[in-house]
């Protein structure tokens, strides 16, 4: 039983290219968050959803479409891909009252060509 | 904003023994978790160990423990009898406790352990 599932696992793709990530959770938690962690292997959050309803969103350009149709499911759309959009993009989730731990996806590597 | 310094890209332990990693915090928070997550070559983030600002009492997880030190801003991970298996990516991250529900992880840029037979 996958906790925190994410597909596809490996996307590559051609620049100006529209691609999505899938993420779903069977954990009943709260809230759901996209990281990226670029080439460097350093993690920065994107973006946050609690309970369908949107509270972070960093400085993402607006390519970036986070979509959350119900609390267990967060998909991550990209528009028009460029070069320094290749990366692992991690989905997770925790549960807001309580331990507030993350639980992580095992992360989508997305290669632009 | 809040800042995670790690300032060991890599270290590396022989097997069975011990190894400590580093990690400082800049926040004026009194409130917070801290967290540190390990990334083996398999590119899953996998919880180590959590300690609560509040609590004095450093956090354990069997080989695993914590030298927390708050006034300090110092989070640093011992890990006992290591093993091949912990050879990994290990970050460090911070979570303010704020009101809401805006917990967000920041993250270090982490300290490749090499564990040796």
């Amino acid at each position: 039983d996958t906790a925190v599932s994410q597909t596809p696992k490996y996307l590559v793709t051609q620049m100006g290219n529209d691609k999505s990530i899938k993420c779903e959770q069977n954990l009943g938690h709260d809230t759901m968050y996209w990281y990226k962690q670029d080439s460097k292997k350093f993690l920065k959050i994107m973006f946050s959803y609690n309970n369908k309803e949107l509270i972070i969103n960093e400085t993402v350009p607006n390519r970036f479409s986070p979509k959350s149709p119900d609390k267990a499911h967060l998909n991550l759309h990209i528009n028009s891909l460029e070069l320094g959009d290749s990366a692992v993009y991690f989905c997770a989730s925790s549960q807001t009252s309580g331990a507030n731990v993350l639980t992580f996806g095992a992360g989508s590597r997305l290669t632009v060509l | 904003a809040q800042t995670v310094t790690q300032s060991q890209p890599e270290m590396s332990v022989q097997e069975a023994e011990t190894v400590t990693l580093s990690c400082t915090y800049d926040t004026s928070e009194n409130n917070y978790y801290l967290f540190w997550y390990k990334q083996p070559p398999s590119r899953q983030m996998i919880l180590v160990i959590r300690q609560e600002a509040y609590k004095q009492q450093n956090a354990t997880e069997n080989r695993f423990s914590v030298n927390f030190q708050k006034a300090a801003k110092s989070f640093s991970l011992k890990i006992s009898d290591s093993q091949l298996g912990d050879t990994a990516m290990y970050f460090c991250a911070f979570m303010k406790v704020s009101g809401g529900s805006n917990y967000k992880l920041t993250f270090g840029k982490g300290t490749l352990l090499t564990v040796n037979p």
